[in-house]
């Protein structure tokens, strides 16, 4: 089965600096890669997701993320953080075959001013 | 835009009872699941459901837990005789179609006393 590894517990940045945030995950063949924010007491919304084509995705309220074969990983920036944008960021993997996906643990991502 | 709605938002319940979590999906949707998230922990997949079955469940969708699509629009999660272990946040979600992206509800917080 599919499995995901956010390296990252707790990021601090400040407001306007720019934002990686590391996801890797182990399967065996072409995977579905999401990456879902959740701010404190609410949902999961989704950011962006990659299924197939173009490895570099862009997604909502200027995410991106690029999916990278060879290192297994599928890594979430933005090139200048806002302090709406803290909350906790879930990369997620899910599989052509089977409809069970799996989260990371999640990074925090706090925004000073 | 189309989202999925959960009931209640919050739900105490006592030890033993048991609870039914309501989700009514995105309307044109074909596939619902069920996710768990614990305090501080990762969301989990409980199960996924099509056709009115079972399609996937994880090691912690036990007896105690069962899904149900009552009529038309409303998904249902209901535990049986609840346990401490139970409070957690319940996710509902679901795709157009396998493997497709799912939509996340807000959650049902529920406590276990």
């Amino acid at each position: 089965a599919q499995s995901v590894t956010q390296p990252d517990i707790h990021i601090t940045v400040s407001e306007g600096a720019s934002l990686e945030l590391r996801c890797n995950y182990s399967y065996g063949a072409t995977p579905y890669l999401f990456w879902y924010v959740q701010s404190p007491g609410q949902g999961l919304q989704l950011l962006l997701k990659y299924f197939s084509g173009d490895t570099l995705v862009q997604g909502i309220k200027g995410f991106e993320a690029e999916f990278k074969r060879s290192q297994s990983s599928f890594n979430l920036r933005k090139p200048s953080v806002h302090w709406s944008d803290a909350a906790e960021y879930f990369c997620a993997v899910g599989a052509k075959n089977n409809n069970d996906m799996r989260f990371g643990a999640g990074t925090r991502l706090t925004v000073k001013p | 835009e189309p989202e999925v709605t959960q009931t209640p938002s919050h739900q105490v319940t006592q030890m033993g009872q048991e609870v039914i979590l309501r989700c009514v999906p995105i309307s044109n949707h074909l596939y619902f699941y069920w996710y768990r998230q614990i305090l501080g922990q990762k969301v989990e997949f409980l199960v996924s459901f099509y056709n009115n079955e079972i399609s996937e469940k994880s090691e912690i969708f036990d007896d105690q837990f069962s899904v149900e699509r009552p009529d038309g629009s409303n998904f249902t999660l209901k535990i049986r005789s609840t346990k401490l272990e139970d409070s957690a946040m319940y996710f509902c979600a679901s795709s157009g179609s396998r493997a497709q992206t799912q939509y996340f509800g807000p959650g049902t917080r529920l406590l276990v006393l």
